[in-house]
């Protein structure tokens, strides 16, 4: 049982590329979401799903496009980086629903922009 | 719009002390409170959830407290040790249960 998986751990992008972002649970979780983290700023949702084929904007979603084609994965796309975007990225997910709300953390993806 | 504060920003303590870390959040409205710690450069590890519902949750030498109506919940360590040494995370989840609101963290040094 891997819990929540992040792929890949670390990128360097330079200005104007493209990449994508995966997250997968095994934990068969409604729920996942995209958080970004960084210093002085703490955590912060940039989007988030409730179920397969559905997505939703958090606090801070410009920038970005996510899929949930799949149950239990979240795929978070940069489509023109910007330096802004340098970041530590980490994907979540919850079974959803009532007591079951715990959130639980995958090990991050540390992406810079230059 | 909900905002998380958690005082102090950083701690230092000698092993063996008990140490409380407070966590405040502006709006009442809240479906439950989460603890998380980070250990640097990892991600997150939940320590404690606390629905809007309960007081108090316990696990080992950690307590979390919560009270909803003054806004504020308490995460109390007995008996610290070095390896407790991390950042504690406060998190709050709003009622619809879709966003965690984070507060900053504590940074906690113990030393033996």
């Amino acid at each position: 049982n891997a819990g929540v998986t992040q792929t890949p751990k670390f990128r360097v992008l330079k200005t104007g590329q493209s990449m994508t972002l995966l997250c997968a649970q095994d934990m068969n979780h409604e729920y996942m979401y995209w958080y970004r983290q960084d210093p002085g700023m703490g955590l912060r949702l940039i989007h988030y799903s409730v179920g397969e084929g559905t997505t939703a904007k958090g606090e801070v979603p410009d920038g970005y496009n996510v899929s949930r084609l799949k149950k239990q994965n979240f795929l978070l796309g940069l489509e023109s980086a910007a330096p802004s975007q340098t970041s530590v990225y980490f994907c979540a997910s919850s079974y959803g629903g009532g007591y079951s709300y715990e959130q639980y953390f995958g090990p991050g993806t540390r992406l810079t922009v230059t | 719009k909900q905002e998380v504060t958690q005082i102090p920003a950083a701690l230092s303590v000698p092993e063996g002390e008990n140490l409380v870390l407070n966590c405040s959040f502006t709006d009442s409205a809240i479906y439950n409170l989460q603890w998380f710690r980070q250990d640097p450069g990892k991600g997150l590890t939940s320590l404690l959830l606390i629905q809007s519902s309960q007081r108090e949750q316990t696990s080992g030498r950690l307590n979390a407290s919560l009270d909803k109506s003054s806004g504020r919940s308490t995460l109390y360590i007995a008996a610290s040790q070095p390896g407790d040494s991390a950042t504690y995370l406060c998190a709050v989840l709003n009622q619809a249960g879709t966003a965690l609101i984070f507060g900053k963290g504590t940074t906690l040094s113990v030393s033996s």
